[in-house]
């Protein structure tokens, strides 16, 4: 199956870590990589290749994987957090696809 | 680094067509695959297709392969969308984004501001 699934939201307190999944049948033999979108901008790289994390997103993002589950941490999450989450992959065809996206509130 | 500015809001009415613009500035797309995702009203992303700017060939997502051509001017500092036979599902921010053809660490290293298309009668 192409299909990546996200919980709908997440909340945490400040200073919580939070966890986002995203389930996939292909996970296991394709990269996962997370997109942070705030309220009406671009969508924002946060996480690629599973666990990297590109120049200039700071070090309490990181990803792991175990089996067909990504997982996005966000580690001590700050309020500038809040936003929507969305996982990307690609299935055994090359076929691209997102998942649908995970609300993550810090409050 | 390669910024990517697109063209502004449109509207149309259901069965027409809408055109993007995607135009790089601090390199030519050349070098770089230009993707185009979608998303509609309150909704997640979908992958529409994506253009190789060496060969410029395209490939399309089967959901809109046959409505969805993906183009490049000769320069190819512009990258264009063009959409047919619009229906109101087809209201969406869509976006541009690009990445090196030869060392990008992701599809989608560097993304437009999007375009809002409305279709409304």
């Amino acid at each position: 199956s192409a299909e990546l699934t996200q919980p709908p939201s997440v909340s945490v307190s400040p200073g919580q870590t939070a966890r986002i999944t995203c389930s996939g049948d292909a996970l296991p033999e394709k990269f996962a990589y997370w997109f942070q979108q705030r309220s009406g901008q671009a969508p924002l790289l946060v996480i690629y290749d599973d666990t990297k994390r590109p120049s200039g997103i700071p070090d309490r993002f990181s990803g792991s994987t175990s089996g067909t589950k990504a997982t996005l941490i966000v580690s001590g999450a700050q309020v500038e957090d809040e936003a929507d989450y969305y996982c990307y992959s690609t299935d055994k065809t090359g076929r691209r696809v997102f998942g649908g996206g995970t609300k993550l509130s810090v409050l | 680094q390669v910024s990517l500015v697109q063209s502004g809001a449109e509207v149309r009415k259901p069965g027409a067509s809408v055109k993007v613009s995607c135009t790089a500035s601090g390199d030519t797309l050349t070098n770089y695959a230009t993707h185009w995702v979608r998303q509609a009203p309150g909704q997640s992303l979908e992958w529409m297709g994506w253009i190789n700017g060496r060969t410029g060939k395209a490939k399309y997502s089967e959901r809109f392969q046959d409505r969805v051509t993906v183009s490049r001017d000769t320069s190819a500092t512009t990258v264009y969308m063009d959409m047919s036979s619009l229906t109101f599902e087809d209201t969406a921010v869509y976006y541009c984004a690009t990445s090196k053809i030869v060392g990008a660490i992701c599809d989608f290293d560097y993304w437009g501001p999007g375009t809002m298309v409305i279709v409304s009668s």
